[in-house]
């Protein structure tokens, strides 16, 4: 089972530009998370779905948006990249919107020149 | 406001015990979780608490206390294997978690 994949791996970005960074579960997971984490902080949450159809803001939504047309799928999309938004960013899934351990993709490093 | 503080790196001896602390303060509590996350790679869940006392899980063991706003994650026979991030993870009232900044914790031989 692959469980959560994400791509890119790593990507560069000039500022300005959009990008889609893909999530894919195979684990039938209800929830799902976008995160970014930068040094010295914690892990942000930037947008949820609880299920497919539904999403939410989390912490740091600006700058960022998500769709969730199926249960598999969550892409996250910068319209207009800035520096910013150089980070790592990390999907996770759960299997439900409650109490259940979190499950990681291997994440995307993107930089934003 | 939601805070977590948990120390920002730790050192200790390969075969030792070390014990990882956690406050907290958060909008509501439903449980708190701790992750392991080596350098480069994603968390990787290590226990969940919801209930005051202690949780073993072989050399990992994880305790609570909800009165005090206070967890603890504590590793015995430290391998170097474990040399990684602990993060420390409340969830709260909306049922979101609340992430620290974890602490990185270095084994020497």
């Amino acid at each position: 089972t692959a469980g959560i994949t994400q791509a890119p791996t790593s990507q560069i970005l000039a500022a300005g530009r959009s990008m889609t960074l893909r999530c894919t579960q195979d684990m039938r997971h209800n929830a799902m998370y976008w995160y970014r984490q930068d040094l010295g902080l914690g892990l942000r949450l930037i947008h949820y779905s609880n299920t497919a159809g539904t999403t939410g803001k989390g912490e740091v939504p600006d700058g960022y948006s998500v769709s969730r047309a199926n249960t598999d799928d969550f892409p996250l999309t910068l319209a207009s990249a800035v520096p910013s938004q150089t980070s790592v960013y990390f999907c996770a899934s759960s299997d439900s919107s409650g109490v259940g351990e979190q499950f990681f993709g291997p994440g995307t490093r993107l930089t934003v020149l | 406001g939601q805070n977590i503080d948990q120390p920002t790196e730790m050192t200790a001896t390969e075969g030792a015990i070390v014990q990882i602390n956690c406050t907290y303060q958060t909008s509501g509590f439903n449980g708190l979780f701790w992750y392991q996350q080596h350098a480069g790679e994603a968390p990787t869940f290590l226990s969940y608490n919801v209930l005051d006392g202690l949780e073993e899980k072989g050399r990992f063991s994880s305790f609570l206390s909800r009165s005090k706003g206070y967890s603890y994650l504590l590793l015995k026979e430290l391998q170097m294997k474990d040399s990684a991030s602990y993060l420390c993870a409340p969830m709260d009232s909306n049922y979101q978690l609340i992430w620290g900044a974890g602490t990185k914790l270095i084994i020497k031989p």
